[in-house]
């Protein structure tokens, strides 16, 4: 596609549940980030995938966000569990070696 | 450890005066750097890029940025502010990783308020 595109825009989820998130990157990007941004801050790393190499996890909160790629295509974050804490902005980026074109984000809200 | 560090949190400058948000990056070598901004309810935006040459790079919206190898500093600039500017801004940089990898490493912002 033209963008990074993510889904849903938004989501309401009620605190314990799962929630998925998706993030379609621009086709032939090789590196796809998460991040996490709470309200008025700056950007919390979560995941970094970077083409068929282990992802960097280093950023995952707990044990209850967990992602995915396959390749380097479509990419789901997952959080279990969710808690209210949880609730922020989640941004996906993707790259091909150099500058990180943004999605519009996933405002997750846990209620 | 590689780093980007972003020393002012909050800025608040008058519209018309010129404004230059701080940004060091902690690496052995010269990375990719950028700045990003994001006003509020936008996406990230991209302003401006370094990947070589000219150290005096031209960005969008009238912003410009420095680097400064001996400093290790990629400092954003604007001569005259305009309320539409307020925003929050990143510095960010990409430094090469095993294999033919790249990492991207941000700083934690800074936030522009503008008064009339």
């Amino acid at each position: 596609g033209a963008g990074v595109s993510q889904s849903p825009s938004n989501k309401v989820t009620e605190k314990g549940k799962d929630v998925e998130l998706r993030c379609d990157p621009i086709s032939g990007h090789t590196a796809l980030y998460w991040y996490r941004q709470r309200l008025g801050q700056g950007l919390e790393f979560l995941i970094y995938f970077q083409g068929n190499s282990a992802p960097d996890k280093s950023g995952l909160p707990s044990d209850r966000f967990s992602a995915e790629r396959t390749g380097e295509s479509v990419s789901t974050l997952t959080i279990q569990r969710t808690q209210q804490e949880d609730s922020a902005v989640y941004l996906c980026a993707s790259s091909h070696n150099t500058e990180a074109f943004f999605g519009q984000g996933t405002r997750l809200t846990v209620v | 450890a590689q780093s980007v560090t972003q020393p002012d949190i909050h800025i608040t400058v008058s519209e018309g005066a010129s404004l230059e948000l701080r940004c060091n990056y902690s690496y052995g070598a010269t990375p990719y750097l950028f700045w990003y901004v994001q006003s509020p309810g936008q996406g990230l935006q991209l302003l401006l890029k370094y990947f070589s040459g000219d150290t005096l790079v031209q960005g969008i919206k009238g912003f410009e940025a420095e680097f400064k190898r001996s400093q290790s500093s990629f400092n954003l600039r604007k001569p005259s502010v305009h309320w539409s500017d307020a925003a929050e801004y990143f510095c960010a940089v990409v430094i090469p990783q095993a294999g033919n990898n790249r990492k991207l490493i941000w700083g934690l912002g800074t936030s522009l308020a503008v008064n009339p």
